[in-house]
């Protein structure tokens, strides 16, 4: 019974593709965030959406667009990816405003 | 705004040595703070979290961390490291609002037989 799980765990992929990592929380969480860990390991927020609704939208390009069609679903969509864009993605959720965050395992993304 | 700064990107210890790994936050409000642990190619882990209660908070694998205002830190102790501890640690603190989990840089820990 995996708590936040996260699809694919590793991605390769060209630059200019397009690709979507699913992540679904079984926890009853009403927060879920993605998170960008880069080579240095610095970890990142990228967004945050709380019963389905954008809260936290860091600076990132807008070539990344999450997508939440249900509060234990968050989605996210890389459109013309580049080589920076590769990294180690976190799904995470949270309840109890901000006293618990469960993190998935990641999705190690290689732009070539 | 919350922020939390490590002290020390890499700490290296002796089988059996006491681990001290340093964290100091900056909050406006009392603050929710975290150590989470990420082993090699896998995710995070919680060790522990300070949410207004005992200042000094146990965790798991031995860990421990005392919340100290008056020092704004939160440092992450083990009073005898063993090579499994080996990893990377990082400290965290809840945004304002509870919206977001605000990381500090992180801490490789190794332990040297």
């Amino acid at each position: 019974d995996t708590a936040v799980s996260q699809t694919p765990k590793y991605l390769v992929t060209q630059m200019g593709n397009d690709k979507s990592i699913k992540c679904e929380q079984n926890l009853g969480h009403d927060t879920m965030y993605w998170y960008k860990q880069d080579s240095k390991k610095f970890l990142k927020i990228m967004f945050s959406y709380n019963n389905k609704e954008l809260i936290i939208n860091e600076t990132v390009p807008n070539r990344f667009s999450p997508k939440s069609p249900d509060k234990a679903h968050l989605n996210l969509h890389i459109n013309s990816l580049e080589l920076g864009d590769s990294a180690v993605y976190f799904c995470a959720s949270s309840q109890d405003s901000g006293k618990v965050y469960t993190f998935g395992s990641g999705t190690r993304l290689t732009v070539v | 705004a919350q922020s939390v700064t490590q002290l020390g990107s890499h700490v290296s210890v002796s089988e059996g040595a006491l681990v001290l790994l340093r964290c100091n936050y900056s909050s406006s409000v009392p603050p929710y703070l975290f150590w989470y642990v990420q082993y090699p190619n896998q995710g995070l882990q919680l060790l522990l979290k300070y949410t207004s209660a005992a200042t000094l908070v146990k965790g798991i694998n031995g860990f421990e961390a005392e919340f100290k205002k008056s020092e704004t830190s939160f440092h992450l102790t083990k009073p005898s490291a063993h090579m499994s501890d080996a990893a990377e640690y990082f400290c965290a603190v809840s945004n304002q609002a509870g919206t977001a989990l605000i990381f500090g840089k992180g801490t490789t820990l190794s332990v040297s037989s």
